[in-house]
């Protein structure tokens, strides 16, 4: 079964910029979503198609798609980023990877 | 607003069923595929089946064959996940997710909490 993986967590000052990878078989040929969950909340869709971000998200979140790794970028991270972001594909079936926690500090 | 809004979850004895669901209101929600995705505690997210926009396509992960069944009734806005012989793995946050008709989730439900336990 297709898999996809990130690293289990990623730190970074305020203000600097952040960058978590999702790594899968062949990725770059498959559109590639990034979530944020924070504690006790639902997950939010940050980006969708590798790159595109939905309304209301900030500019800051951007995205990457190439190869075997596709990449999330937080710009300027602020201290409301910290949260667990997760990558998702599609093979056969919904695939997600298994969740980047990510400390800003 | 467009929201999704999970309920049925429970404590439940190994073996037996649950019924989840899942009401939809603020966009059309039979022109949409859903989808049922869950979270252990302290884990991360698992998809768990999907459902057509006009219910005439089901997928699920291996995981769940044969004992949960995802349905909708489109006069109610409503989807559906029927969990039958439930076992402790299946302990988890449920989440119905609307499907953006390009690969990812675009709306999320607050989840429902099913715990499996003698």
């Amino acid at each position: 079964s297709y898999e996809l993986a990130q690293p289990p967590s990623v730190s970074v000052s305020p203000g600097q910029t952040a960058s978590i990878t999702c790594s899968g078989d062949k990725l770059g040929d498959k559109y590639v979503c990034w979530y944020q969950q924070k504690p006790g909340q639902s997950p939010v869709l940050v980006i969708h198609q590798d790159t595109k971000r939905p309304s209301g998200i900030p500019e800051r979140f951007s995205g990457s798609n190439s190869g075997n790794t596709a990449t999330l970028t937080i710009s300027g991270t602020q201290t409301m980023d910290e949260a667990d972001y997760y990558c998702q594909a599609w093979d056969s079936s919904v695939v997600f990877g298994g969740g980047t926690k990510l400390t800003v500090l | 607003q467009v929201q999704l809004v999970e309920s049925g979850g429970g404590v439940v004895q190994p073996g037996r069923s649950l019924r989840l669901s899942c009401a939809a209101s603020g966009f059309t929600f039979s022109d949409f595929g859903m989808h049922w995705v869950r979270q252990a505690p302290g884990k991360g997210l698992e998809w768990v089946a999907v459902i057509s926009y006009d219910g005439s396509k089901k997928y699920y992960v291996d995981s769940v064959k044969g004992r949960f069944t995802i349905s909708r009734d489109n006069s109610k806005n409503t989807l559906y996940l029927q969990m039958n012989s439930l076992r402790g793995e299946d302990t988890a946050v449920y989440y119905c997710a609307k499907d953006d008709r390009a690969s990812a989730f675009d709306i999320w439900g607050q989840g429902t909490m099913v715990t499996v336990s003698s």
